[in-house]
């Protein structure tokens, strides 16, 4: 079973510029996450999905960062403006159904804000 | 205020030894505890869920304890590998399906 798919894994841009992230969760997961983990800290959820509708985003600073799952399979993450405060890793993570299952994590990316 | 605070920070121990790592948390009303490993560059793998009715719970060599009148738990490794080295991350759930994630402890296994 092939596992949650992140891509990129490393991205270096300028404060103020644009960035996307893009996850692709297990298929057949019902719910996926978005986290924010800078160094030396657990992950902070940012937003939760429950097939394309939003269940949390009370973390997600809305001013810079929006999310989408338009078809209740992958979904993106995008900040704009970018901010030095925004480096950290940014995880994706799926479950099969709500926030009472095991989460299944991807590999990350790491954002480095210039 | 919901909490979860894990110690130590950091652990450095001999390859064959036995750690036990620790996580206190406020977060109530209580629905479940996991623990999680975290590889350097990967995302976290679930290693041990527990519920309120359960005081421990074995993956291998680790195992994991509740105690829901304390809001402690404990994760034990027993005989120590370098493939351990890692962070290990304890994250409690509440009834309202709201999670939340300690800061993590990071292990460092050395021969």
């Amino acid at each position: 079973e092939a596992g949650v798919a992140q891509s990129p894994r490393y991205k270096i841009i300028e404060k103020r510029q644009s960035v996307a992230f893009w996850c692709n969760p297990i298929s057949g997961h019902a719910t996926l996450y978005w986290y924010q983990q800078i160094l030396g800290q657990g992950p902070k959820l940012l937003i939760q999905f429950q097939n394309n509708g939003v269940v949390d985003d009370s973390q997600l600073p809305k001013d810079r960062f929006s999310a989408e799952r338009l078809k209740g399979v992958d979904s993106t993450l995008k900040i704009q403006p970018a901010k030095l405060e925004d480096s950290a890793v940014y995880l994706c993570a799926s479950s099969p159904s709500g926030s009472t299952d095991t989460q299944y994590f991807g590999p990350g990316t790491r954002l480095t804000v210039l | 205020k919901n909490q979860v605070e894990q110690s130590p920070q950091s652990l450095i121990i001999l390859e064959g030894k036995n750690c036990t790592l620790q996580c206190n948390y406020t977060v109530s009303p209580f629905s479940n505890l996991r623990w999680y490993k975290q590889d350097t560059g990967r995302g976290p793998v679930s290693l041990t869920i527990m519920t309120f009715s359960e005081n421990t719970k074995s993956n291998g060599r680790y195992t994991a304890t509740l105690d829901a009148d304390t809001k402690q738990s404990s994760l034990h490794i027993t005989a120590s590998q370098l493939s351990d080295s890692a962070s290990y991350i304890c994250v409690v759930t509440n009834t309202g399906n709201q999670f939340y994630f300690g800061t993590g402890t990071s292990l460092t296994v050395i021969p």
